[in-house]
């Protein structure tokens, strides 16, 4: 069974900072999530990425699949930004194959 | 365009009761799923269904059933709520298998006393 850590657990940041969150994965995977959980509990699907990079607007996501890591970057952050994110790594097979992180908490201050 | 429907978002059960969480979808996706989230734990997945008709069980479905008679809704029923089963509760869908994007309801609140 996959096993996903998320760093940091909690993370409190100024306005403007650019912030960094890792998430590491113990099994092979064919598809890594990032996703974003608002403080009123509805999560929202990020970003889903196989190899390399991708961006919407200020978030940028990245995977290494041999060193087995992805980081979700958050440029010029705001507090709106302030969320739990979560990973998730999809090792392939049937729905069980989905090992959630246990998400990143993320405070955003003016 | 609703996306995932989840209703009710809170409830309160006594221990002994049951119920059953509504969960439709408006995007013709095959794949749906239930999870649950527990403070400080990741998502657990309880059943999931691959399209209509069909429907398997995931990591947590003790206490639960499920059916899948038609693509749009999956209702999640629990049967005898036990202390347990108090939790936050996650449907969500997505096009093709899990490497592509999950699509998530608002979720439902759900508190057994």
């Amino acid at each position: 069974k996959n096993e996903v850590e998320q760093s940091p657990q909690n993370l409190t940041a100024q306005e403007g900072e650019f912030i960094t969150i890792n998430c590491s994965y113990s099994v092979g995977i064919s598809a890594l999530h990032w996703l974003q959980q608002h403080p009123g509990g509805g999560i929202v699907s990020l970003f889903m990425l196989s190899s390399g990079k991708k961006k919407h607007g200020r978030l940028i996501a990245t995977i290494n699949i041999q060193e087995k890591h992805s980081s979700l970057h958050i440029t010029a952050s705001h507090p709106r930004d302030s969320a739990v994110y979560i990973c998730a790594a999809y090792s392939g097979g049937g729905a069980d194959g989905l090992t959630f992180g246990k998400g990143t908490h993320l405070i955003i201050q003016p | 365009n609703a996306g995932v429907t989840q209703t009710p978002k809170f409830r309160i059960l006594k221990i002994g009761q049951s119920m059953t969480l509504q969960c439709t979808q408006d995007m013709n996706h095959n794949y749906m799923y239930w999870y649950r989230q527990d403070p400080g734990m990741g998502l657990k997945l309880i059943y999931y269904s691959v399209g209509a008709g069909i429907t398997d069980k995931g990591e947590v479905p003790n206490g639960y059933n499920v059916s899948r008679s038609t693509t749009e809704d999956f209702p999640l029923r629990l049967e005898l709520a036990a202390p347990s089963q108090t939790s936050v509760y996650f449907c969500a869908s997505s096009r093709d298998r899990l490497n592509s994007p999950l699509h998530f309801g608002n979720g439902t609140r759900l508190t057994v006393t």
